[in-house]
């Protein structure tokens, strides 16, 4: 069965970088896109981007756009999110989603909270 | 880009149909995804393409698109579907976006 699993909570202090792995399981992991979407507390989702595991290309929310990297290693089957320069505002839990075309998204990962904290 | 605007709340009694809308400018080109999203939990899709239900979403939820904005439907509201619900679309580049989010109360 298909499963996204998702690397574990982290605390880091501001200025530092995080980066989130999304390791998927029982399916094709080259052949859907996937996505990464936050919740900071009591906020709503928000969109960081996608990245085509196939190609390795990627596409960015603006507002992420010159501090956020979407890679992959297509040996292990694992998606990466790194995010640079950490505040306060980054505390959040952050999704991996697997899109399914013009079926939206059908599969989650967990969701990893990370932390930042001086 | 562009917005997707949701009311904050909803509230309803159980058996009661709750309506859920979702507007912005470009929605009459794309298709929307409602997501529903429970604390401690990963969201949901309970409606893709604008009225497409995924296979083991109960019937009592569906959605439709009439130009400018969207709707989910929930007739029957249960207990359960206490939730906060999204709408996301796309930009013709894939960027996507979110709604900022509806919270559907269950009385």
């Amino acid at each position: 069965q298909v499963q996204l699993v998702q690397s574990g909570a982290e605390v880091k202090k501001p200025g530092a970088s995080v980066k989130v792995s999304c390791k998927a399981s029982g399916y094709t992991f080259t052949g859907y896109d996937m996505h990464w979407v936050r919740q900071a507390p009591g906020q709503g989702l928000e969109w960081m981007g996608r990245l085509n595991p196939n190609s390795g290309g990627t596409n960015y929310a603006q507002k992420f756009q010159d501090r956020v990297a979407m890679t992959r290693d297509t040996s292990i089957r694992a998606a990466y999110m790194e995010l640079s320069r950490l505040t306060s505002d980054d505390t959040a839990i952050y999704y991996c989603a697997r899109d399914r075309g013009g079926y939206g998204v059908d599969f989650w990962g967990q969701g990893t909270l990370v932390t930042v904290s001086s | 880009s562009y917005e997707l605007t949701q009311p904050p709340s909803v509230s309803v009694s159980p058996g009661q149909t709750a309506r859920i809308t979702c507007f912005g400018d470009a929605l009459p080109k794309q298709y929307v995804y409602w997501y529903q999203h429970k604390p401690g939990q990963a969201p949901v899709t309970v409606i893709y393409r604008d009225s497409e239900r995924p296979s083991g979403i109960p019937e009592r939820f569906s959605g439709s698109n009439s130009g400018t904005g969207v709707t989910l439907t929930i007739s029957g509201v249960q207990a359960e579907d206490e939730a906060d619900y999204y709408c996301q679309s796309a930009d013709t580049s894939g960027t996507w976006m979110f709604g900022g989010g509806t919270k559907l109360t269950v009385l």
